[in-house]
């Protein structure tokens, strides 16, 4: 299947500095792609679209000046969690769909993957 | 607003039982749901895509039921095995075939040898 790879798997980082995590689809050229954040014992909750070319949409309560998303080709999507504090601390996942993939019933899109997932840890 | 649940949040049970995970939705205007492995500290893994047409999806030991009129989908997974060991998560669109998915907090599942 469609492969989704996430950098650096894990990163662990002083509060107050930047950190950025790239979220490649490897094997296929994805114009959108979506990342969600999972704190411990929850469920994975959707901070934002990232689309090639354009802004990305956040989703309500996600500050888009605190996580910033690039999304500069059509295999690279990046999110830099800026001044990063110890409430950031999470796992943070991306998805891309691959539109080569037959789509899903009633909709416009191809098949979703997600990546390895990319633990970080704020000190 | 979609809502996703699933129960029993965690599930232990000796190794070669038959199981089921529960999911149940509150949006039933969608156009299919998923469900997703995921091993600790790792991301997720699709095992089964199941459309509004279709009333199961079946791969390999795993079969997934959806009944779009009751709001609930089901994960049977027959003669369990230590390896099917991990968190079980539910996934509905946000709305008709969205490519947001709406998640569950997932069961973890413990099969014991």
């Amino acid at each position: 299947g469609a492969v989704v790879s996430q950098h650096p798997s894990w990163v662990i980082c002083k509060s107050g500095t930047s950190v950025k995590i790239e979220c490649r689809s490897l094997d296929f050229q994805a114009t959108t792609m979506f990342w969600y954040r999972q704190f411990p014992k929850q469920s994975l909750m959707l901070m934002a679209t990232s689309n090639e070319g354009s802004k990305a949409t956040y989703e309500q309560g996600v500050e888009k000046d605190k996580f910033l998303i690039n999304h500069a080709s059509l295999t690279l999507s990046t999110l830099t969690v800026t001044s990063a504090h110890p409430e950031d601390s999470s796992f943070y996942i991306c998805s891309a769909r691959d539109l080569r993939r037959p789509g899903l019933a009633g909709s416009h899109t191809g098949e979703l993957f997600f990546g390895e997932g990319s633990r970080l840890t704020v000190l | 607003k979609q809502e996703v649940t699933q129960i029993p949040a965690a599930l232990s049970v000796p190794e070669g039982e038959n199981l089921v995970l529960n999911c149940s939705f509150t949006d039933s205007a969608i156009y299919n749901l998923q469900w997703f492995r995921q091993d600790p500290g790792k991301g997720l893994t699709s095992l089964l895509l199941i459309q509004s047409s279709q009333r199961e999806q079946t791969s390999g030991r795993l079969n997934a039921s959806l009944d779009k009129s009751s709001g609930r989908s089901t994960l049977y997974i027959a003669a369990s095995q230590p390896g099917d060991s991990a968190t079980y998560l539910c996934a509905a669109p946000l709305r008709g075939g969205s490519e947001k998915l709406v998640f569950g907090k997932g069961t973890k599942l413990t099969v014991n040898p």
